[in-house]
């Protein structure tokens, strides 16, 4: 089964409003990242937080992450139309020499 | 930019044929990774490789095999394709640190007749 699992499975929001997205996991783990894919092409990384961080920023995404509940969130704030994409959050488990899984993703359409 | 080809980029078969899904980087990663995507989105770890001749199952049972015989190379071979193996098949690949991003290939969209 899936590491991790994202909610909400897909979000519709207007330009200049901000989105977030849930993640959750199962075990412990080394760090999590963010990734972004585009019409069902190459995922690209955005953002890595490792595990004994709480949060982390980059430009206008913010991400947290709680090792006491397994689970993680990405915000994107003043969202844009070209920020329509699916995000996924995959995470190296501990002592699991890199072998990264992911989530099962979020859908965001930003309307113009 | 990322480094990490992957060809061919849509491959349309018949059941039954051998197929090879090649995958090449120029960074000199040592771990290298694949994934097939559902086309609901969800992505499945199917193989991973630590370095040279290293190759690991992933979590999701596949029929297909890997090798890893040099580093910037991580082939992908189907013996005999079925219907059931159309996907898209994702390939990655990272440094070494345990912090490192994965850097992915296009993809192959995969369809079986």
């Amino acid at each position: 089964s899936q590491q991790g699992e994202e909610d909400p499975q897909a979000l519709s929001i207007q330009e200049g409003e901000n989105a977030t997205m849930n993640c959750s996991y199962k075990t412990s783990i080394n760090n999590l990242q963010w990734y972004r894919q585009n019409s069902g092409r190459g995922l690209v990384h955005l953002i890595l937080i490792r595990s004994n961080e709480r949060e982390k920023h980059s430009g206008r995404l913010r991400v947290t992450l709680d090792t006491s509940k397994k689970s993680s969130s990405l915000l994107i704030t003043a969202s844009r139309a070209a920020d329509t994409a699916s995000y996924f959050c995959a995470t190296d488990a501990y002592g699991g020499y890199q072998k990264v899984t992911f989530g099962t993703g979020t859908k965001l359409q930003v309307i113009p | 930019e990322a480094d990490i080809y992957q060809t061919p980029r849509y491959l349309v078969i018949g059941t039954g044929k051998k197929i090879t899904l090649e995958c090449s980087q120029t960074m000199g990663h040592d771990k290298m990774y694949w994934y097939q995507q559902d086309p609901g989105m969800e992505l499945h770890l199917i193989h991973y490789s630590y370095g040279v001749n290293s190759t690991e199952k992933g979590d999701l049972s596949s029929e297909s095999t890997v090798s890893r015989i040099r580093t910037e190379h991580f082939p992908l071979t189907l013996e005999s394709a079925r219907p059931s193996h159309t996907s898209q098949y994702l390939c990655a690949s990272s440094g070494g640190r345990v912090d490192e991003k994965l850097f992915f290939g296009s993809g192959t969209q995969l369809s079986v007749l």
